[in-house]
């Protein structure tokens, strides 16, 4: 079936613009989460959406970033007033969260470069 | 919270060899240990992983060893490929509760023909 997808998978923006960045999990399952992976590095966790729960923010680097998750599917990672430390590749993951499989399908990223 | 720490960083082998990979993590209450590749430009792959609850998994020419006691757990490659190439990330969580993953460093891993 189709796998996590994310747009747009390329962004360049100027320092000060506001971007929003979406994802589609896969269908059916309960749990999202967005991942920040910086050039050469490894992956940071943003915050991550279960079901009806609020959202685990505890990974947000600045009150500059939000996500929201609308009607328990799309997900869109909003980045105000961006700095060019903001450059990196968004992923995002879901994970249907069954006992015995905890596994999280990661979408391609978008790779966001700020000017 | 969470720390896991991933050497080597980078790892050089001749095609064929065996390529080991080791992470450490700091939460006991950890039981979930995924490890994933990911090709250059491309998204990270869960490629094997394991619970706390079994000390040894192996999938053909991948297993992963966990050691509860000490806090780490390792990722073996036999008779590597140069399509084995890519980076290998480990990661930890408490499973079961959908929390989010804390991933290693990352492991640069290049198989030369």
């Amino acid at each position: 079936g189709a796998g996590v997808s994310q747009s747009p998978s390329n962004k360049v923006t100027e320092k000060g613009k506001d971007v929003e960045l979406r994802c589609d999990p896969i269908s059916g399952h309960t749990a999202l989460y967005w991942y920040r992976q910086s050039l050469g590095q490894g992956l940071e966790f943003l915050i991550y959406f279960q079901g009806n729960s609020a959202p685990d923010k505890s990974g947000l680097p600045s009150d500059r970033f939000s996500a929201e998750r609308t009607g328990g599917s799309v997900s869109t990672l909003t980045i105000q007033r961006t700095q060019q430390e903001d450059s990196a590749v968004y992923l995002c993951a879901s994970t249907k969260l069954l006992q015995q499989s905890d596994t999280q399908y990661f979408g391609p990223g978008t790779r966001l470069t700020v000017l | 919270g969470e720390n896991v720490e991933q050497h080597p960083s980078t790892l050089s082998v001749q095609e064929g060899d065996s390529a080991v990979i080791k992470c450490t993590y700091s939460d006991s209450a950890s039981n979930y240990f995924p490890w994933y590749k990911q090709e250059l430009g491309k998204r990270p792959q869960l490629i094997i992983d394991i619970r706390s609850n079994v000390g040894e998994k192996k999938d053909q020419r991948i297993a992963v060893t966990l050691n509860k006691t000490a806090k780490h757990f390792s990722l073996h490659i036999t008779e590597t490929q140069p399509e084995d190439s890519a980076v290998y990330f480990c990661a930890a969580t408490v499973g079961y509760a959908g929390n989010m993953l804390t991933f290693g460093g990352g492991t640069r891993l290049m198989v030369k023909p």
